[in-house]
């Protein structure tokens, strides 16, 4: 997984309360993503970031906000979570290595929202 | 609206056969196009990618065909096996490291 880590791997929260996701990459590449995986959306851009505290809105960024402090770590925070945030979430990464133009995806996480 | 558009959205195809998997796309800024192979509970990974000014690219059983005028690339598996057997996704990036995915096609290769 291109040196990326997602924790949690797995989360079962409750309506209403704040979700927060780690995204941690040890590849020093410029870009990092978070995108949901839902059936029959495929892979839709939550929230991206271009350096460290650059960040810009996706086509899906309601409800989500995003931090990037360091140029390893991207969270993602669900303010007030909803059962239709039920998804898998993927962080990707960009911009660096042999092959700037490549997106080296994450393993996901699972959130169930109840 | 979908900037890149994918079909079809389910293919099974017997061990030995060719896979075939179409997308299109409208925005001409679009400058590299990358496909993806997802197996089940895991992330996307890269499996072969073209730029637009090239037609056609081979590695190994998996050919990218790409035709600018019409705004269309295409994934051909050929001699598939079971172990392709995975959820194939095609994308484009835009200036910016932006990528747009088209919604993904679950391929099945019956033995």
């Amino acid at each position: 997984d291109a040196g990326i880590t997602q924790s949690p791997r797995h989360k079962v929260t409750e309506t209403g309360t704040p979700v927060t996701l780690r995204c941690h990459q040890t590849e020093n590449h410029r870009y990092m993503y978070w995108y949901r995986q839902d059936p029959g959306h495929g892979l839709r851009l939550i929230h991206y970031s271009y350096g460290v505290k650059d960040t810009d809105k996706g086509e899906v960024s309601d409800g989500y906000s995003v931090s990037r402090s360091k140029t390893e770590d991207f969270l993602l925070t669900l303010e007030s979570a909803t059962s239709s945030q039920t998804s898998v979430y993927f962080c990707a990464i960009s911009g660096g290595g042999e092959r700037p133009e490549t997106q080296y995806f994450g393993p996901g996480t699972r959130l169930l929202v109840l | 609206q979908q900037q890149v558009k994918q079909s079809p959205q389910s293919l099974i195809v017997q061990k030995g056969g060719i896979s075939i998997i179409n997308c299109a796309y409208e925005n001409t800024a679009f400058d590299y196009f990358p496909w993806y192979q997802q197996f089940p509970g895991k992330g996307p990974a890269l499996l072969i990618a073209i730029r637009p000014d090239v037609s056609e690219k081979k590695e190994g059983r998996f050919t990218i065909s790409f035709n600018k005028s019409a705004k269309q690339f295409s994934l051909h598996i050929m001699d598939s096996q079971p172990g392709d057997s995975a959820t194939y996704f095609c994308a484009a990036r835009i200036l910016g490291n932006q990528f747009y995915f088209g919604t993904g096609t679950s391929l099945t290769v019956i033995p």
